[in-house]
């Protein structure tokens, strides 16, 4: 499979603990991005990176989020602390760095807080 | 700030029917637009896309989406829905910074039910 890959799929912590997720982006793609999804809304921006740059960030990435790109290749998503209000699926993409071109998108992580 | 608005949140159709799906941005310049679909438990797939030229285009399994700049829209259209087509949609936009784009700005979705 050459699409964008998320893992893990799930993830249940426990109110406080860090967890990280990883995102291993279409091989030849520059850019990634991160989103969350919460029920019944759209997928809301995060950050994206083009190559291990970290260009642009949401006022949504509180600062108890951090995300990585180290050598451009895969990412992180670390959220530290977590909260009840972090519980979405968290999704990633990717895509070229041109004009026009669509995002790929993973299937996601699930993050439930309890 | 730019943002997208999806005016139904459910849809009901029965297999035949036909279906619109409305989508209505806000932003004044260049902007590619997207809709995209997630069928149940799987990943976002792009549905179609418009980046400039014939405001009409077509994707894939019969899905069509006119881009009408006036009206600040890009409706979805089928002339005829299957069973199959029971997914949710997302209308998207980002914008064209002349030689890259940005993030999509996602609506908040439609989800159609097609009954057979």
């Amino acid at each position: 499979d050459t699409g964008v890959s998320q893992n893990p799929r799930h993830k249940i912590t426990k109110r406080g603990q860090n967890v990280t997720f990883r995102c291993d982006p279409i091989s030849e793609h520059n850019r990634l991005y991160w989103y969350r999804q919460t029920l019944g809304q759209g997928p809301e921006f995060l950050t994206y990176f083009q190559n291990e740059a970290q260009l642009e960030k949401s006022r949504l990435l509180s600062d108890r989020f951090s995300a990585e790109r180290p050598k451009g290749s895969f990412s992180t998503l670390e959220i530290q602390r977590t909260e009840q209000g972090d519980s979405a699926m968290y999704l990633c993409a990717s895509s070229w760095d041109s004009l026009n071109t669509e995002a790929f998108f993973g299937q996601g992580t699930r993050l439930t807080v309890v | 700030a730019q943002s997208v608005s999806q005016h139904n949140h459910h849809v009901i159709l029965s297999e035949a029917a036909s279906l619109e799906l409305g989508c209505n941005y806000s932003y004044g310049g260049t902007v590619n637009l997207f809709w995209y679909v997630q069928y149940p438990g799987q990943h976002l797939q792009l549905l179609l896309k418009y980046f400039s030229g014939d405001p009409l285009v077509k994707g894939i399994k019969g899905f069509e989406a006119e881009f009408i700049k006036s009206k600040f829209s890009f409706n979805l259209r089928k002339p005829s829905v299957q069973w199959s087509d029971t997914a949710e949609y997302f209308c998207a936009v980002n914008i064209n910074y002349g030689g890259s784009q940005g993030n999509l700005i996602f609506g908040k979705g439609t989800k159609l039910s097609v009954k057979p």
